[in-house]
């Protein structure tokens, strides 16, 4: 099974700051999807990633695959409290199945 | 559409009692899976399944079983409940398209505590 690495963990900033999440492996992945979950609830799908070195945008939120499709992270732009959650990377082994990254806790204080 | 619906939303269990947790997709989805979620560890694949009558074992299966009679509900079962399954399960289903990558679309969770 691959690993997917997430950094970091935890993440507690005030309202208005920029943020990076990173997710790692040393293999490869097909795609590499970005959750996002709610305390009592499922993990909602944010995007996914398909191609080498492609880069998303949804509202304030910025995705991008490496290059060599091992990596990704996920910039968040003046981050608000409503971006409060657990963030979490999935990368798809060629095979319909996900494997995801232990996720990182995002507080936004107002 | 009611999605992937889970129950029950919680459950106490002692050791060595049994139980079923339940998932229907109202979607017609192919695929369906079975997660558990750990404190600070991510998600972790039970047993996960293709289409009817076809299943297979994920990362983490031992202590679990499932079925899938039919396209619509993939119950997931535990015989004798230790205190290592205590956790939240998630359910989630997906389509298949050639052409595009589907979403996996997840359940509200069951959490389950093994006392």
């Amino acid at each position: 099974t691959q690993l997917l690495e997430q950094s970091p963990q935890f993440l507690s900033i005030q309202e208005g700051e920029n943020l990076t999440v990173y997710c790692n492996s040393s293999s490869v992945f097909s795609s590499l999807q970005w959750y996002r979950q709610e305390p009592g609830e499922g993990p909602v799908l944010l995007v996914t990633v398909v191609t080498g070195g492609e880069v998303k945008k949804l509202k304030r939120l910025t995705f991008q695959f490496g290059d060599a499709r091992k990596d990704s992270s996920l910039h968040i732009t003046a981050a608000q409290p409503g971006d409060t959650g657990l963030y979490l990377c999935a990368g798809d082994e060629y095979g319909n199945k996900l494997v995801f990254g232990a996720g990182t806790i995002l507080r936004v204080k107002s | 559409n009611a999605g992937v619906t889970q129950t029950p939303k919680f459950r106490i269990l002692k050791i060595g009692q049994s139980m079923t947790l339940q998932c229907t997709q109202d979607m017609n989805h192919n695929y369906m899976y079975w997660y558990r979620q750990d404190p600070g560890m991510g998600l972790k694949l039970i047993y996960y399944s293709v289409g009817a009558g076809i299943t297979d074992k994920g990362e983490v299966p031992n202590g679990y079983n499932v079925s899938r009679s039919t396209t619509e509900d993939f119950p997931l079962r535990l015989e004798l409940a230790a205190p290592s399954q205590t956790s939240v399960y998630f359910c989630a289903s997906m389509g298949y398209s050639r052409s595009i990558k589907d979403t996996q679309y997840f359940g509200p969770g069951t959490r389950l505590t093994v006392l």
